[in-house]
């Protein structure tokens, strides 16, 4: 149950976009279509943005879309806004379990 | 209004017991699988365990495995984690959530702190 591979941190301008990389193995993130987003913001409860790899509850806004490729998923914010600055977390099932990466925070300079 | 809300955190000595609860409102709790989720100062989010919607089924990660045990009351629409033979590797933030789906968490608890200390 290692933790899946995050940059620790990501950064980009309003109203760039920023892509965070998330890679695993394929007893994880390479074997289901079972990924999700988290955004993270200190003294909150996480917040779920992606599901099912590029799938969007209701409410979350379609600046953030997920995709994967092989053993690693991706998380893109379109059009940075200030409000998006947070730590953004992915998680994936893994057979029986679940494992969580190791989390990137995103800056908005 | 669709929440989860937690109790039971505090503080504890090494090798002693606390039980966490995390009360369900606002919608179907027999329909979800639960999971536990905490996260240590400074560090990340850590999968803890998860239960089935009949309590039958119940998965924990290996760093929790023979000391932590998930239960549920589905007519109290409760979750619960028995946590044992706490070390201070166990001092985090605890938090609940639904799984929609394939480990979609998609409702959460406030989470409550649990620290682990002489």
């Amino acid at each position: 149950q290692s933790a899946l591979t995050q940059p620790p941190s990501a950064s980009g301008s309003p109203g760039q976009s920023v892509t965070i990389s998330c890679t695993g193995t394929s007893s994880d993130v390479g074997g289901y279509n079972y990924v999700s987003w988290f955004q993270h913001l200190p003294g909150n409860a996480p917040k779920l943005i992606i599901y099912e790899v590029n799938k969007r509850p209701s409410g979350v806004p379609d600046r953030f879309s997920g995709s994967k490729s092989g053993n690693t998923a991706s998380l893109t914010v379109s059009g940075l806004q200030a409000e998006d600055e947070a730590d953004y977390y992915c998680n994936s099932y893994a057979g029986n379990s679940y494992v969580f990466g190791t989390g990137t925070k995103v800056t908005v300079l | 209004q669709v929440q989860l809300v937690q109790t039971g955190g505090g503080v504890v000595q090494p090798g002693r017991s606390l039980r966490l609860s995390c009360e369900a409102s606002g919608f179907s709790f027999t329909a979800y699988s639960m999971h536990w989720v905490r996260q240590a100062p400074g560090k990340g989010l850590e999968w803890v365990s998860i239960i089935s919607t009949d309590g039958t089924i119940k998965i924990y990660a290996d760093s929790v495995q023979g000391r932590f045990t998930v239960s549920r009351d589905n007519f109290k629409n409760t979750l619960f984690l028995q946590m044992n033979s706490l070390g201070p590797e166990d001092t985090a933030v605890y938090y609940c959530a639904t799984d929609m789906a394939g480990g979609a968490f998609d409702i959460w608890g406030q989470g409550t702190l649990v620290t682990v200390s002489s």
